[in-house]
């Protein structure tokens, strides 16, 4: 069966700090690959997708980038965190097949809260 | 632009009781529709999915109704249990390809005993 893990789960940065969130998928090969946002008091909102290594997606611009080193490995980074950059963030796979039917699974999450 | 409403932002209703979340979606061309739960503090778990030509699907006390003329869809909780309390997100998918979708607000529902 299919896994999603998401590290870490809790963090707390200052401002003008870096940030590395990391998500990695068990049990599925070639996956689609999500980062997204979860303000408080909003809905989730797409950062990034990877169909692939290497392939990086940007929904929103804005001071976080995101990297696939590897199939089923998908990273979140900023340089310099903003107050903004709090929230609840989620990464998510979906199978790599693009049917109109296919569900994205979504990992525990990373609530980042920056002072 | 698309965008999906859902509505109560909240509710709260006694163990036992029915209840009924809507979602309300102007999203084009439309491909399908996915009611998620979301418990506090983590990631959101697909509950149903409907395409087009689906009007209801059920998973156990969850019934999910779609209009797709008038671009609304429903979501019924049939006798509340304290762990349906959670967040339910409706998502509108509007292409061919899973990462197009547009997420509602969420609608916090919480079964007091």
């Amino acid at each position: 069966s299919q896994t999603i893990h998401q590290w870490p789960a809790t963090l707390v940065q200052p401002v003008g700090s870096p940030l590395s969130l990391e998500c990695t998928v068990e049990g599925t090969s070639n996956p689609n690959l999500y980062w997204y946002r979860q303000a408080a008091g909003r809905g989730l909102q797409l950062l990034f997708y990877s169909v692939g290594i290497g392939q990086i997606s940007s929904e929103v611009p804005q001071n976080l980038s995101a990297s696939r080193p590897q199939d089923r490995q998908f990273i979140l980074s900023s340089k310099k965190l903003l107050l903004s950059d709090s929230g609840f963030y989620l990464c998510a796979w979906s199978v790599p097949i693009a049917v109109s039917t296919d569900t994205q699974y979504f990992g525990p999450g990373t609530r980042l809260t920056v002072l | 632009k698309n965008q999906v409403e859902q509505s109560p932002q909240s509710l709260i209703i006694l163990e036992g009781k029915n209840c009924t979340l809507q979602c309300n979606y102007t999203v084009s061309p439309f491909s399908n529709l996915r009611w998620y739960k979301q418990d506090t503090g983590r990631g959101p778990v697909s509950l149903t999915i409907m395409t087009f030509s689906e009007n209801t699907k059920s998973n156990g006390r969850y019934t999910a109704t779609l209009d797709a003329d008038t671009k609304q869809s429903s979501l019924h909780i049939t006798a509340s249990q304290l762990s349906d309390s959670a967040s339910y997100i409706c998502v509108v998918s509007a292409g061919a390809g899973s990462y197009q979708l547009t997420f509602g607000k969420g609608t916090k529902l919480s079964v007091i005993p």
